[in-house]
């Protein structure tokens, strides 16, 4: 089946604290990104990738990392996680072949509470 | 700046009444359009899309848009809402500005 996959699902951690959440797609897709999702606001990019070794930055990259050694995985690390990063984190991925338009496929999320 | 605006935050119709959730835009070109639709618990599903051509789009779960070039919208419809339809509803403009959502909730 095709599909995102994002782990951990929930995580409740403390300040300061490095963490990482995956991302793992199995669509052999070359674009991936990373959205945070929070009340009134929408869903903001973080971080994007248009292929392995390739990233940049969305809108809102302040406190966070990325890294695409592979196609597949493009994991969303937290240094130093503050309260303010309390949030639903969602992957994403989509061919860049083809049609240029192509649908996002979106990883279930992962709720963030940093205390 | 570009930018997508649902001016609803929550929208409630009663079961087999007609929806229309709001979506406006502001692009310098005709962008590529969408709707997702996220249910309780779950990621983000495409409903449907837009680029060119027909501005009468369908999509899934019975739904549509239509793309209005002179009033900047893409305004989401189903004519019968079923009560499995209750969902946060994103617009977006070029895959990555999304709308700041409308909750929908369907009264029994």
């Amino acid at each position: 089946e095709a599909q995102v996959t994002q782990n951990p699902r929930y995580l409740i951690t403390v300040t300061g604290k490095k963490l990482t959440v995956t991302c793992s797609q199995n669509m052999n897709h070359e674009y991936m990104s990373w959205y945070r999702q929070d009340p009134g606001l929408g869903l903001r990019q973080i971080y994007y990738s248009m292929n392995v070794e390739v990233t940049d930055k969305g809108d809102v990259p302040e406190g966070y990392k990325v890294s695409r050694k592979e196609k597949r995985n493009f994991p969303l690390i937290l240094e130093s996680p503050s309260p303010n990063q309390t949030s639903l984190y969602f992957c994403a991925s989509r061919s860049l072949g083809g049609h240029s338009y192509n649908e996002q496929f979106f990883g279930p999320g992962t709720r963030l509470t940093v205390l | 700046a570009q930018s997508v605006t649902q001016p609803d935050i929550h929208i409630t119709v009663s079961e087999g009444a007609s929806l229309e959730l709001r979506c406006n835009y502001s692009y310098g070109a005709t962008p590529y359009l969408f709707w997702y639709v996220q249910s309780p618990g779950q990621g983000l599903q495409l409903l449907l899309k837009y680029f060119s051509g027909d501005t009468l789009v369908q999509g899934i779960k019975g739904f549509e848009a239509e793309f209005k070039r002179s009033q900047s919208s893409f305004n989401l419809r189903k004519p019968s809402v079923h009560w499995s339809d209750a969902a946060e509803y994103f617009c977006g403009a070029s895959k990555i500005i999304f709308g700041s959502g409308t909750r929908l909730s369907i009264r029994p």
